[in-house]
Formats: structure tokens, C-alpha cells, sequence
């Protein structure tokens, strides 16, 4: 199985819904990140959450981190038609790494 | 607010030839990444480069890669003799301090096609 993976593939909900995308990981972590990608476009960090956090609150945004489970989620509420992106949550595992790998992604659409 | 940015945003180039991406990080960044991304598929980790030399690389950064910072502003990937298989969106990134402690900042990317 691959470091970072979100579900759902796909999302679509209707505007001013929230929208819910899940992350799950295989090894111990520093800290996990959620990305933005527009089409055509390059990543936009969005949140950070260190491995001692539970939880974090940005603007819209909420993450959530359980590392007994291995898994993070990112609840965007009142959603917009602008928020219709590709979403990654990134995994640093710390130490001397200074990769961040990424999963796969949750394309969501979020329809006016 | 400073960005990265990457140039070109297309390059089209033969099989076997070599090509160079150019990126100019932001300016107060000290540790630079590489990624790439097929189509379809998830962002890679090619490498991260700092003060001065490779400080991580991926099993996909073999021989046929290099990274430089050839003066205080660039940060180039130069991939020798391409294959069909380089074809991909490379994307830069920068970040003021280690990926454990900070966000990386990424520019919008170059679409390599080879041809």
C-alpha cells in the first residue's frame, strides 16, 4: 500500500455543503499536510498539523489527525464553486527526510 | 506575496535529447525540492537540495538527473538523453526551512512532453 492515501477518489457535493476527505498512511509521521491543486495548476499548502496535534482550524478548514489510526481528515465547510480542486495530503516522517510524500489525491467538484 | 516560478511551462523535446527546467525559488528560501507528477498520478519526490548539494534523493532521480543552483536565484533539474517515460508535469519547490517544520512552496509547473 502507498504512503498517503485519500478517499474518496472523487467528491461532488452541491455549494454551501461541507465536504469531507480522508487520508490514511502506513508509517509514523512528523507532521501531515493537505494541498490544493487547481487544474493546470501548481500545489497550494494549506494546512499543517504535527504529530502532537489532534486537531487544526484554518479560515474554512478544519484537519484532524489520529496517529493511533494512522489517518487525517480535512472538513472544508460552506463550500464554494472556487473550492473545486484536487486535494493531497502529504506525509513527512521526519528525522533527516526531507521529502514530503503525497497520496493520490480527492478531486472534488463542488457544483453551484 | 512571493511565489516560485518555473520555466518554460511547456517543453517539448525528442527522445534522447536533453532538456533543462528552470525555477527560480523565493528569495529567502534555503531548501529546494523537485517533484514530478504523470499524468493522472500522484506527485513524486525527485529530490531536495540544500546549501549546496543534493541533501535527498528518490530511487527515480537515477544518472540521468542533476540538480544545480547556479547562481544566488536559479535552481535548474537538467535531465539527460529523456525517455518517453520522463514525460510528466515537474513541479519546483521551496521552503524557508526543513519539510518536517515548514510548508513547501511550489511553482505551477513545467509539462514536459517527449516526443
Amino acid at each position: 500500500s502507498q504512503q498517503g492515501e485519500e478517499d474518496p477518489q472523487a467528491l461532488s457535493i452541491q455549494e454551501g455543503e461541507n465536504a469531507t476527505m480522508n487520508c490514511s498512511y502506513k508509517t509514523s509521521i512528523n507532521n501531515l499536510q493537505w494541498y490544493r491543486q487547481n487544474s493546470g495548476r501548481g500545489l497550494v499548502h494549506l494546512i499543517l498539523i504535527r504529530s502532537n496535534e489532534r486537531e487544526k482550524h484554518s479560515g474554512r478548514l478544519r484537519v484532524t489527525l489520529d496517529t493511533s489510526k494512522k489517518s487525517s481528515s480535512l472538513l472544508i465547510t460552506a463550500s464554494r464553486a472556487a473550492d473545486t480542486a484536487s486535494y493531497f495530503c502529504a506525509t513527512h516522517s521526519g528525522g533527516s527526510n526531507y521529502k514530503l510524500t503525497f497520496g493520490k489525491g480527492t478531486l472534488l467538484t463542488v457544483n453551484p | 506575496e512571493p511565489e516560485v516560478t518555473q520555466t518554460p511551462s511547456h517543453q517539448v523535446t525528442q527522445m534522447g535529447q536533453e532538456v533543462i527546467l528552470r525555477c527560480v525559488p523565493i528569495s529567502n528560501h534555503l531548501y529546494f525540492y523537485w517533484y514530478r507528477q504523470i499524468l493522472g498520478q500522484k506527485v513524486e519526490f525527485l529530490v531536495s537540495f540544500y546549501n549546496n548539494e543534493i541533501s535527498e534523493k528518490s530511487e527515480i532521480f537515477d544518472d540521468q538527473f542533476s540538480v544545480e543552483r547556479p547562481d544566488g536565484s536559479n535552481f535548474t533539474l537538467k535531465i539527460r538523453s529523456t525517455k518517453l517515460e520522463d514525460s510528466a508535469m515537474y513541479f519546483c519547490a521551496s521552503s524557508p526551512g526543513q519539510a518536517g517544520n515548514q510548508p513547501q512552496h511550489f511553482g505551477d509547473g513545467t509539462r514536459l512532453s517527449i516526443l
